[in-house]
């Protein structure tokens, strides 16, 4: 079963714009993760953000965290071509070996 | 650091066939993960295991698919026949005990195409 359910599925800029992507879940979490996924490769990790937190930035990346309303969003800033790739949240639930919970994914289209 | 190494990259076989799919961890990772991913979809974890031992399978279809982790090392992930809808990509990751807070470390993964 998926946790995470991003939003949008798919979305289409500029080189330059700003992009946001928005996970919601359903149960309590240890920490949030998003990763990114190129075509055709294996998943990197972008950033985590602890339940206890609220926002934490990497770089173009800023992570929010809203445990009440049990959603996050990734916002990359100043995008490039390079950017354009799939990115996954991905939740740890609190108890047993934490394993990681991905959601569908939203694809990024970075266009020059 | 190496990452973790998965082989091979693409296997397309028949249907009913078995294949077996290849892992190495990051050194010193106690924490191994095989992940499903049908196109389209986000991965679907398959098996984790603790050094040597299973943590959770419980989507694992155990009439067809197995694993194991030789000596808390190496794994391998076995399908045996293999379905038409068993055709994704299958991933690899590990992770430190250690470092819990700092996500997992993904294989470039193994595309399985059954025809």
């Amino acid at each position: 079963s998926q946790q995470g359910e991003e939003d949008p599925q798919a979305l289409s800029i500029q080189e330059g714009e700003n992009a946001t992507m928005n996970c919601s879940y359903k149960t309590s979490i240890n920490n949030l993760q998003w990763y990114r996924q190129n075509s055709g490769r294996g998943l990197v990790h972008l950033i985590l953000i602890r339940s206890n937190e609220r926002e934490k930035h990497s770089g173009r990346l800023r992570v929010t965290l809203d445990t009440s309303k049990k959603s996050s969003s990734l916002l990359i800033t100043a995008s490039r071509a390079a950017d354009t790739a799939s990115y996954f949240c991905a939740t740890a639930t609190l108890s047993g070996y934490s394993t990681l919970t991905f959601g569908k994914g939203t694809m990024l289209l970075v266009s020059p | 650091e190496a990452g973790v190494a998965q082989s091979p990259r693409y296997k397309i076989i028949e249907k009913r066939q078995s294949v077996a799919f290849w892992c190495n961890p990051i050194s010193g990772h106690a924490t191994l993960y095989w992940y499903q991913q049908i196109l389209g979809q986000g991965p679907k974890l398959l098996i984790q295991f603790q050094n040597n031992g299973v943590v959770d399978d419980s989507q694992l279809p155990k009439d067809r698919f197995s694993a194991e982790r030789l000596k808390g090392v190496d794994s391998t992930l076995k399908i045996q026949p293999a379905k038409l809808e068993d055709s994704a990509v299958y991933l690899c990751a590990s992770s430190s005990l250690q470092d819990r807070n700092y996500g997992y470390t993904f294989g470039s993964g193994t595309r399985l195409t059954v025809v």
